[in-house]
């Protein structure tokens, strides 16, 4: 099973800041099967990047991501207040998936 | 639009069966494109995956539960289910059905908004 470790675990920032959230696995991934979400409380998570880079319907171009083989970055490049949340990152492999542990964007 | 809800009940007793269903509506859970998934989230912790199934009735499930987990299909109803057997308190959490894509491309591309399943006698 591959691992993913999300870091840090909670980052303060301020609104207009950019926020760098890492995701390493244990194992290389494919870079096509690997994904973010945003996860809001109460809510059910949200895709947000797929294929690594690939932003889904709808998310604004201040979130990209980067990456690969085991290590890889969802960028906010000017968080706005909606955008505090928990973020999580998603491999596929093998008929199997996991999720990192995720990382909780608070404001400062 | 798709739109995926979770239905079932929210108490369950230690060693019992759970058992949780997810209708499709707005689309055909018959797609091809598309496998259906579980997910569940303890209070406070994060994701984790339990399984998914294809329309043809293929299914693959995490290690760490395919001893107690059965997921169907009823493509009559657009329906999917989600039995796990044996549950403990640490089964506690809430339940996500969601629409996967495996293609080029993997995502988790619909959620329901998920129910919570509570292991207590």
């Amino acid at each position: 099973e591959i691992v993913l470790t999300q870091s840090p675990g909670t980052v303060s920032l301020s609104p207009g800041e950019r926020a760098t959230l890492s995701c390493r696995a244990s194992q290389s991934v494919s870079s096509s099967y690997l994904a973010w979400y945003q996860q809001k409380p109460g809510q059910a998570p949200r895709l947000l990047i797929y294929g690594v880079s690939s932003r889904a319907t709808g998310i604004p171009d201040r979130f990209s991501g980067s990456g690969s083989g085991t290590d890889f970055t969802l960028t906010i490049s000017r968080l706005e207040p909606e955008d505090f949340a928990v973020y999580y990152c998603q491999q596929y492999g093998s008929s199997s998936l996991t999720f990192g542990g995720g990382t909780k964007v608070e404001i400062k | 639009q798709v739109q995926l809800q979770e239905s079932g009940p929210g108490l369950v007793k230690p060693s019992q069966t759970l058992s949780l269903t997810c209708t499709v509506s707005g689309g055909s859970i018959s797609s091809g494109s598309y496998y259906w998934g579980w997910i569940r989230q303890p209070a406070g912790k994060g994701l984790e995956w339990i399984g998914r199934i294809y329309t043809s009735g293929n299914t693959n499930y995490n290690p760490s539960l395919k001893s107690r987990v059965t997921i169907s299909i009823d493509t009559s109803k657009n329906q999917f289910s989600l039995k796990l057997s044996s549950v403990t308190a640490a089964d506690t959490a809430v339940y996500y059905c969601a629409r996967e894509r495996i293609s080029f491309y993997y995502y988790m591309d619909v959620w329901g908004k998920g129910t919570t399943v509570t292991v207590s006698s």
